[in-house]
């Protein structure tokens, strides 16, 4: 059974600061790995998807990394900003989509 | 606006008074799933739709039922609710299962099981 995991589950960083939020996965045999935003009480945004041939995947100041062979993602926050400050959640995706249980992110002014 | 749409938002009802949650795309998908987000659990999924008429078992399906009648319509069924399905549900489409296909999810459904 597929398990996603996310570390950390928390992370608390000054304003301006590059970080990285990593999430690792058991079974390599996926289709995608998606990269979501959830604030507080609202629904997922999806930030980035990375088909399961990519290597990596960029949009702005985000790049997400895969590598399926260690079953490892990476997502890249450059130049964090107070609005960055949001739950991001990793999801693999085979015949259903296994979460993770998520990092809460906070950037601090 | 490409969109998965939910309804309603919020509902408080009571145990063992049947309930439908509704969810809608517009962007002629295949696949719908429904999940529920639990503190602490993370977000499970409850039932998928891989096209009309077909539809499984997500991870915690004990409690619900699904139809997929149209294609844009995956209603989610509660027919004798129950306190512990008190949770954040969330439906999501995409065009189809595979390497290429994003997930939408829609704004979500606050329920309460009094």
């Amino acid at each position: 059974k597929q398990e996603v995991t996310q570390i950390p589950a928390a992370l608390s960083v000054p304003e301006g600061e590059n970080l990285v939020l990593n999430c690792s996965f058991t079974d390599s045999a996926i289709y995608n790995l998606q990269w979501f935003r959830q604030d507080p009480g609202k629904g997922l945004t999806s930030l980035l998807l990375i088909q399961s041939s990519q290597r990596e995947q960029t949009s702005g100041r985000l790049n997400a990394s895969l590598d399926k062979s260690s079953g490892r993602s990476t997502l890249y926050i450059a130049a964090s900003q107070p609005g960055d400050s949001a739950t991001y959640l990793c999801a693999v995706l085979i015949n259903d989509m296994r979460f993770g249980a998520g990092t809460r992110l906070t950037v601090k002014p | 606006e490409a969109q998965v749409t939910q309804n309603p938002r919020y509902l408080i009802t009571v145990t063992g008074k049947k309930l439908t949650v509704t969810c809608s795309q517009n962007m002629n998908h295949e696949y719908m799933s429904w999940y529920r987000q639990d503190p602490g659990l993370g977000l499970r999924q409850i039932y998928y739709s891989m096209n009309v008429e077909v539809t499984d078992k997500g991870d915690v399906p004990e409690g619900y039922k699904v139809s997929r009648k149209e294609k844009r319509n995956f209603p989610l069924i509660l027919e004798s609710p129950s306190p512990n399905q008190t949770s954040l549900y969330f439906c999501a489409s995409s065009f189809r299962l595979g390497p290429y296909n994003e997930q939408f999810f829609g704004p979500g459904t606050r329920l309460t099981v009094l």
